[in-house]
C-alpha cells in the first residue's frame, strides 16, 4: 500500500458524458501527478500540482481538466468523453524536495471504460 | 523532448539473472527511475541513478551512464513473482515529472 488513494476504482459511462477522478497523496507529500495509461500509448504524463498550483503540464487534452484543493487532494475532470479516453487514470505523489530521491508513490489507478 | 527505448519483451528461467536495457535521448534530465508495474496494478518504485554508476539494493540493481544515454537494470536470483512491465523513466530537469519508456514484459518460467 502506497499510501496514495484514489476513488472510484472503476468507472464505467458513455461518450459525451463527463466524470471526476479523486486522489488523496500520501499524507506529507505536497505534490500530485495524474497519468493516464491505455495499452498503446504506455504511461502518459497529463499534469502535476504542488501545494494547491499547477506546476507543469504534459499531454493533457484541453477536455481535461484538474485542480488541487487546500488539503492536498486533487480532482481530475474528464469532459466530453470518448471511446479513446477508456484507459486506466493514475495518481501518484511525492514530497518534491531535492535531497531525496524524490519517487513518486502511485495509487491503485481508476479504469475508466466509456462506451 | 525525451525519448526512452525499452525491448518490449524479455524471458528468464526462475533462480537467474536477468538485465533489462534502456536507452534514451534527452536535452537533459534530473534522474533515471526505474519501476515494477503488475498487469493491472500500480507501479512501484525500484531504483534510481542519478550520478553515473551502479546502484544496488537487494536482488536489484541499476546502472546509469549518462555519456552513453544508457541505463539498465539487472535482477538477480528471480522469483516467478518478478513476473511484471519495468518501466525506465527521466525525471525532468526543471521539475520532477517523469517520463516513462513503454516498459519491458519480462516473463519469469520455472
Amino acid at each position: 500500500d502506497s499510501g496514495v488513494t484514489q476513488t472510484p476504482k472503476h468507472l464505467i459511462t458513455a461518450t459525451g458524458q463527463r466524470v471526476t477522478l479523486r486522489c488523496s497523496p500520501r499524507s506529507g507529500d505536497l505534490s500530485v501527478y495524474w497519468y493516464q495509461q491505455s495499452l498503446d500509448q504506455g504511461l502518459q504524463f497529463l499534469i502535476q500540482y504542488y501545494n494547491g498550483e499547477e506546476r507543469a503540464k504534459g499531454n493533457i487534452l484541453e477536455r481535461f481538466s484538474a485542480q488541487q484543493f487546500p488539503d492536498l487532494h486533487s480532482e481530475l475532470n474528464l469532459s466530453s468523453l470518448e471511446l479513446g479516453d477508456s484507459a486506466l487514470y493514475f495518481c501518484a505523489s511525492s514530497v518534491d524536495e531535492v535531497v531525496t530521491g524524490n519517487e513518486q508513490f502511485f495509487g491503485p489507478g481508476t479504469r475508466l471504460t466509456v462506451l | 523532448g525525451q525519448n526512452i527505448d525499452q525491448p518490449t519483451e524479455m524471458t528468464a528461467t526462475e533462480g537467474a539473472i536477468v538485465q533489462i536495457n534502456c536507452t534514451y535521448q534527452t536535452s537533459g534530465f534530473n534522474g533515471l527511475f526505474w519501476y515494477q508495474q503488475h498487469a493491472g496494478e500500480a507501479p512501484t518504485f525500484l531504483s534510481y541513478n542519478v550520478l553515473d554508476g551502479l546502484e544496488e539494493k537487494g536482488r536489484f540493481s541499476s546502472f546509469l551512464s549518462r555519456s552513453k544515454g544508457y541505463s539498465y537494470l539487472l535482477l538477480k536470483e528471480l522469483q516467478m513473482k518478478d513476473s511484471a512491465s519495468y518501466l525506465c523513466s527521466l525525471r525532468d530537469s526543471g521539475y520532477s515529472t517523469l517520463t516513462f519508456g513503454k516498459g519491458t514484459m519480462l516473463l519469469v518460467s520455472p
